[in-house]
């Protein structure tokens, strides 16, 4: 169990252009979530995966953002056209399933940090 | 919707004292769960404790413990003997147990300072 992990660590980027971000999940987990946490506040949900199907997505997600998980293992995060409002630290976690709190429990990734000047 | 508020924005504590951080939180569910998790600076969140909202008895782990009051819809998170270690923010965050439930809501955080 090597952990959830995402790259890259850290992406500055000029206004307008396209960034994708990757994460890796703990390897049996079959769902795998993206937060945006801005600074200073808690984390917000994006979006989550059930192995290859994204099953929800937040208002936060807007026409610009898309995530992916071709083939149920790690996932990407794209965000077209950047906005300054787009910086923020994005974070993906990953849990077993369903099964109670302990199975459900979702494990963290270090983050991307994105930078748009 | 679930909303989930931590009150104090930072809190202070000497080396080897207790501190309690509050969390209250609103849900018009009955089952659901409760999650304490640690941001150390420029470091991943790791899960501290959780609690199951059908569970009367109090989580603890080793030197973290909850105090879940169901009908006050408060979860506060009690740190003994603090260490160094423990200087971070600190997130309450909610979770639905239904099958459509899955997303974390998390409060504001609460720093929290370790004097030495």
């Amino acid at each position: 169990d090597t952990g959830v992990s995402q790259n890259p660590r850290h992406k500055i980027t000029k206004r307008g252009q396209n960034v994708t971000f990757r994460c890796d999940p703990i390897s049996e987990h079959n769902r795998l979530y993206w937060y945006r946490q801005t600074l200073g506040q808690g984390p917000e949900f994006l979006t989550y995966f059930q192995n290859e199907a994204q099953l929800e997505k937040s208002r936060l997600l807007s026409d610009r953002f898309s995530a992916e998980r071709p083939k149920g293992s790690f996932s990407t995060l794209e965000i077209q056209r950047t906005e300054q409002g787009d910086s923020a630290m994005y974070l993906c976690a990953s849990s077993l399933g369903v099964g109670g709190a302990t199975r459900n429990t979702q494990y963290f990734g270090p983050g991307t940090r994105l930078t748009v000047l | 919707a679930q909303t989930v508020t931590q009150s104090q924005p930072e809190m202070s504590v000497q080396e080897a004292e207790t501190v309690t951080l509050s969390c209250t939180y609103d849900t018009s569910e009955s089952d659901y769960y409760l999650f304490w998790y640690k941001q150390p600076p420029s470091r991943q969140m790791i899960l501290v404790i959780r609690q199951e909202a059908y569970k009367q008895q109090n989580a603890t782990e080793n030197r973290f413990s909850v105090n879940f009051q169901k009908a006050a819809k408060s979860f506060s998170l009690k740190i003994s003997d603090s260490q160094l270690g423990d200087a971070a923010m600190y997130f309450c965050a909610y979770r639905s147990a239904s099958s459509a439930g899955n997303k974390l809501t998390f409060g504001g955080g609460t720093r929290v300072l370790v004097k030495p």
